[in-house]
């Protein structure tokens, strides 16, 4: 079946600009994950959630960073006034549940958010 | 708070060599998982393999090894007679079990490269 997608694969944006990285998650999945890593870097945990609500945003950087996911599927990070700070691979990840053995994370491909 | 080290940035061996990533990782939980995942060059993370820490019986998938040792607070993951395609950076990753289950800490990942 179809695994994580996300949309755009790259996007290149000018300091100051709001930008938005969609998640689409195996479908049936209830948790999904947003992750970032930087250059050379391992990735960092930024929110999930468990159905529309964000279970946790512990990781989020700072107000600037936004999460959405209205409808328990699709799920969309936003970024305001993007600083060249920001750029970095924005990783989604999907899983069945939360909790184990269900909640093995199957990761996307990651959109590569360069700001100049 | 958790914590994963891996210490070797980069290491580069012939093909069919054996090579060992090392991951020695820090947590206060009595129990917690504890992931190695493959990132190949077109940027996805592929699961590898998860253990939970009150197993810590070696564990072997074809060429791949797992060594569990929570004395030492070390899981290390060795490659038997390397190829080409096991070319990737590699990642281990902590978790929680119930509290913390769905926020995976990643090292700074593992560079390797296999050389025909």
């Amino acid at each position: 079946g179809a695994g994580v997608s996300q949309t755009p694969s790259n996007k290149v944006t000018e300091k100051g600009k709001y930008v938005e990285l969609r998640c689409d998650p195996i479908s049936g999945h209830t948790a999904l994950y947003w992750y970032r890593q930087s250059l050379g870097q391992g990735p960092e945990f930024l929110i999930y959630f468990q159905g529309t609500g964000a279970a946790d945003d512990s990781g989020l950087p700072n107000d600037r960073f936004f999460a959405v996911r209205p409808e328990g599927s699709v799920s969309t990070l936003k970024i305001q006034r993007t600083e060249r700070g920001d750029s970095a691979v924005y990783l989604c990840a999907s899983s069945l549940d939360i909790a184990p053995p269900a909640n093995e994370q199957f990761f996307g491909p990651g959109t590569r958010l360069t700001v100049l | 708070a958790q914590k994963v080290t891996q210490a070797q940035t980069e290491i580069s061996v012939v093909e069919k060599e054996d090579v060992t990533l090392d991951c020695v990782y820090e947590t206060r939980d009595t129990t917690y998982y504890l992931f190695w995942y493959k990132q190949p060059p077109s940027g996805e993370l592929v699961f590898l393999i998860r253990r939970n820490s009150f197993d810590e019986q070696n564990e072997i998938s074809g060429r791949y090894s797992w060594n569990f040792q929570k004395s030492t607070s070390s899981f290390n993951f060795t490659i038997t007679a390397s190829q080409v395609v096991d070319s990737a950076v590699y990642f281990c990753a902590l978790s929680g079990v119930i509290q913390g289950a769905q926020k995976l800490v990643f090292g700074q990942g593992t560079r390797l490269t296999i050389n025909p």
